[in-house]
C-alpha cells in the first residue's frame, strides 16, 4: 500500500466524451505526476505538479490538463477522447524528501485508473 | 518516447532459479529506477541506484550500473512464484525536470 488513491479504478467512455480521473496523494507528499500506460507497454509521463503549478510536461496535447489542489491531491482530465486514450492512467506522488520539484527520489503509484474508449 | 531497453521482454523460469533482466538507456542519467508491476496494477517502487554507484543490494535484489555503457541490470535471488509481474527499469535525466522515462519492461514468470 502506497497512500495513492485513484477513482474511478475502471470506466469506459465513447469518443469524442471527457473524462476527470482523481489521485489522493501520500501524506506529505506535494508533488504529483501521472502517467499513461497503453497494453503491454511502459507508462509515459503527461506532466508534473508541484505546488498547484505545473512544472513539467511530456509529448500529450493540450486536450490532456491537470490540477493540483492545495491539499495536494490532484486530477487529471481529457477531452475529446479518442481511441488511443484507451490506456492504465497513473498518478503517483513524491515529497520534497525526493528532492521536490526536480525531485530525484522514488515515487508512489497508485493501482490507476483503467479508461476504455469506444 | 521510451529512454530504456529492456530485454529479454518475456523470461520463464523455475521457482527458486535466479533471475536477471537487463536495460539500456539513450543519455546521461541522475539515477537509475527498478519498479515492478503486477498484472493490470500500480507500479511498486523496489531500488533505485544513482550515477555514481556501480552496485546496490536489497534482499534478494542486487541491481548494477554501467554508465559507461548506459546499462542497468536487476537480478533477482533464488526467485518465488510471488516474484511474477512485469519489471521495469526507468530513469531520471539531468535536463527533464522531475520525470521517470521507463523502459518497455520485462515480463518474469516463475513457475513453482
Amino acid at each position: 500500500e502506497t497512500g495513492v488513491t485513484q477513482s474511478p479504478t475502471h470506466l469506459i467512455k465513447t469518443r469524442g466524451q471527457q473524462v476527470t480521473l482523481r489521485c489522493s496523494s501520500q501524506s506529505g507528499h506535494n508533488t504529483v505526476s501521472w502517467y499513461q500506460q497503453a497494453l503491454g507497454q511502459g507508462p509515459q509521463f503527461i506532466f508534473q505538479y508541484y505546488r498547484e503549478e505545473e512544472n513539467g510536461r511530456g509529448n500529450f496535447p493540450p486536450r490532456f490538463s491537470g490540477l493540483q489542489f492545495p491539499n495536494y491531491s490532484s486530477e487529471l482530465n481529457v477531452n475529446a477522447l479518442e481511441l488511443d486514450d484507451s490506456a492504465l492512467y497513473l498518478c503517483a506522488s513524491s515529497g520534497t524528501g525526493s528532492g521536490g520539484a526536480w525531485g530525484t527520489g522514488e515515487l508512489f503509484f497508485g493501482e490507476g485508473s483503467r479508461l476504455t474508449v469506444l | 518516447s521510451q529512454q530504456g531497453e529492456e530485454d529479454p521482454q518475456a523470461l520463464s523460469i523455475q521457482e527458486g532459479e535466479n533471475a536477471t533482466m537487463n536495460c539500456s538507456y539513450k543519455t546521461s542519467i541522475n539515477n537509475l529506477q527498478w519498479y515492478r508491476q503486477n498484472s493490470g496494477r500500480g507500479l511498486v517502487h523496489l531500488i533505485l541506484i544513482r550515477s555514481n554507484e556501480r552496485e546496490k543490494h536489497s534482499g534478494r535484489l542486487r541491481v548494477t550500473l554501467d554508465t559507461s555503457k548506459k546499462s542497468s541490470s536487476l537480478l533477482i535471488t533464488a526467485s518465488r512464484a510471488a516474484d511474477t509481474a512485469s519489471y521495469f527499469c526507468a530513469t531520471r535525466t539531468y535536463n527533464q525536470g522531475g520525470k521517470l522515462i521507463f523502459g518497455q519492461g520485462t515480463e518474469l514468470s516463475v513457475k513453482p
